[in-house]
């Protein structure tokens, strides 16, 4: 068990509107990771917090994504407006014990 | 562009010892080498990790030659549940990360064992 919880674990929805992927930590870290994957990209680093604050943002796609990191143990990824490339499967992973990273079960988005 | 070079695909019997090679050429002398697998559907899983010297867990031993520009992650009894993609990554230690130090995943290895 990573102790992170994502939700939801699959999104459809249309072009156009606006999504948002939540990201549960069971204990309050230090750091937090978002990622995405594809088959076309892999596994890309979109942002990552340090105490709460974004340190890294260079690997979000355009302003259409937000992060957010309110507390210790939550943060949220947002998409406004979704388009058909957003597409993909998007991790977030916690700092863990000896420099590591515990990645959570990930939410499959789906942009129609 | 990922920092590691790996192959694509391997192929391992079942019992036997899996040999994931990683090439890191231009590895900095304060980057570690870190491994990780993604099993079909799921999030990456930490493996082990090292700076020069050998390292070994529960899950694998990591070898890693005296000029560090190479490593290999050796699973000593591989089983049909070690299928999955290996990844290689080099990089700073998190406390000491700043906008300019990247992880990078790279494409890894697909690893499948044969029964």
């Amino acid at each position: 068990d990573a102790g992170v919880i994502q939700s939801p674990r699959h999104e459809v929805t249309e072009m156009g509107q606006e999504v948002t992927l939540r990201c549960k930590l069971i204990s309050g870290h230090n750091s937090l990771f978002w990622y995405r994957q594809t088959m076309m990209r892999g596994l890309e680093l979109l942002i990552y917090f340090n105490n709460n604050v974004p340190i890294d943002d260079s690997g979000m796609p355009e302003d259409r994504f937000s992060a957010k990191m309110p507390n210790a143990s939550f943060s949220t990824l947002k998409i406004q407006p979704s388009e058909p490339r957003d597409s993909a499967v998007y991790f977030c992973a916690r700092e863990g014990g000896r420099d590591t990273q515990y990645f959570g079960p990930g939410t499959r988005l789906t942009v129609l | 562009d990922a920092k590691t070079t790996q192959p694509p695909s391997m192929d391992c019997a079942e019992g036997r010892a899996a040999n994931l090679p990683c090439n890191h050429s231009t590895i900095s002398g304060n980057e570690y080498v870190y491994w990780y697998r993604q099993i079909h559907s799921q999030g990456p899983q930490y493996i082990i990790h090292g700076l020069k010297n050998n390292e070994t867990n529960e899950m694998a031993s990591l070898i890693i030659t005296e000029d560090r520009k190479s490593s290999t992650l050796i699973l000593p009894h591989a089983t049909l549940r070690d299928t999955a993609v290996y990844y290689c990554i080099v990089r700073v230690a998190l406390w000491v990360m700043n906008r300019d130090d990247k992880i990078i995943f790279g494409k890894g290895t697909r690893l499948h064992i044969l029964p």
